[in-house]
């Protein structure tokens, strides 16, 4: 199984701030990686895929990089409702696994 | 718009057997992998299992192989997860994901709201 190690597993920022999320996968993946947005109570919300592709209509603050085993999610300008936890997820080979997720809380 | 509504949750006793079930509108069902991903109570995604669209393929986490089962029905637009034996281990929220595949990336792009199964 890839095992994915997302780090930090919680964060204090904030609003303006600048903020990246790592996600290290155990063997390459090319770009076979996603990130996700939760709010409590909420479904997950699909950011970024294919590594660095934007979803449509997420705002373009967000931005994914990385290849390989290595991957980035960056936030440039914290906005108030960015506050949530985030989870890499890799689909390159089954089973399918999720990051343990980031906590993005306000300082 | 993209819909998928799960139903079926609720709390049962280890086990017992639960079926999910998950309604889906707004696409053509018939041409997309859809998955099962579950969260715990204050814990973490995980993956449960894929299905193919034509439902001839299907892949599972090793916590639950052989004992859920994954089907769907295409002529109802319909999703569903045969829960059995289940363990206190399994409560969790369960959400209904379409599973989009492209020729160059996959991912779950639409959720549904997800349904809660309690086992105790």
């Amino acid at each position: 199984d890839i095992q994915m190690t997302q780090s930090p597993s919680s964060l204090s920022a904030s609003v303006g701030d600048r903020v990246t999320i790592t996600c290290r996968a155990s063997r390459g993946i090319r770009n076979d990686l996603g990130w996700y947005q939760q709010k409590p109570g909420k479904a997950p919300k699909r950011l970024i895929y294919a590594a660095s592709t934007l979803q449509s209509g997420v705002p373009s603050r967000f931005s994914g990089s990385g290849s390989g085993t290595q991957f980035t999610l960056t936030i440039s300008s914290l906005q108030p409702e960015d506050f949530a936890t985030y989870y890499c997820l890799q689909h390159n080979s089954y089973p399918i696994t999720f990051g343990q997720g980031t906590r993005l809380e306000i300082k | 718009e993209v819909q998928l509504v799960e139903s079926g949750g609720g709390l049962v006793q280890p086990g017992e057997s639960l079926r999910l079930s998950c309604a889906a509108s707004g696409f053509t069902f018939r041409n997309y992998w859809m998955s099962w991903v579950r969260q715990a109570p204050g814990k973490g995604l995980e993956w449960v299992a894929n299905i193919k669209p034509d439902g001839t393929e299907k892949y599972y986490v090793d916590s639950v192989e052989g004992r859920f089962t994954i089907s769907r029905d295409n002529a109802k637009n319909s999703l569903y997860l045969q829960m059995n034996s289940l363990r206190v281990e399994d409560t969790a929220v369960y959400y209904c994901a379409r599973y989009d595949c492209t020729s160059t990336s996959c991912s779950f792009d639409y959720w549904g709201q997800g349904t809660l199964v309690t086992v105790s």
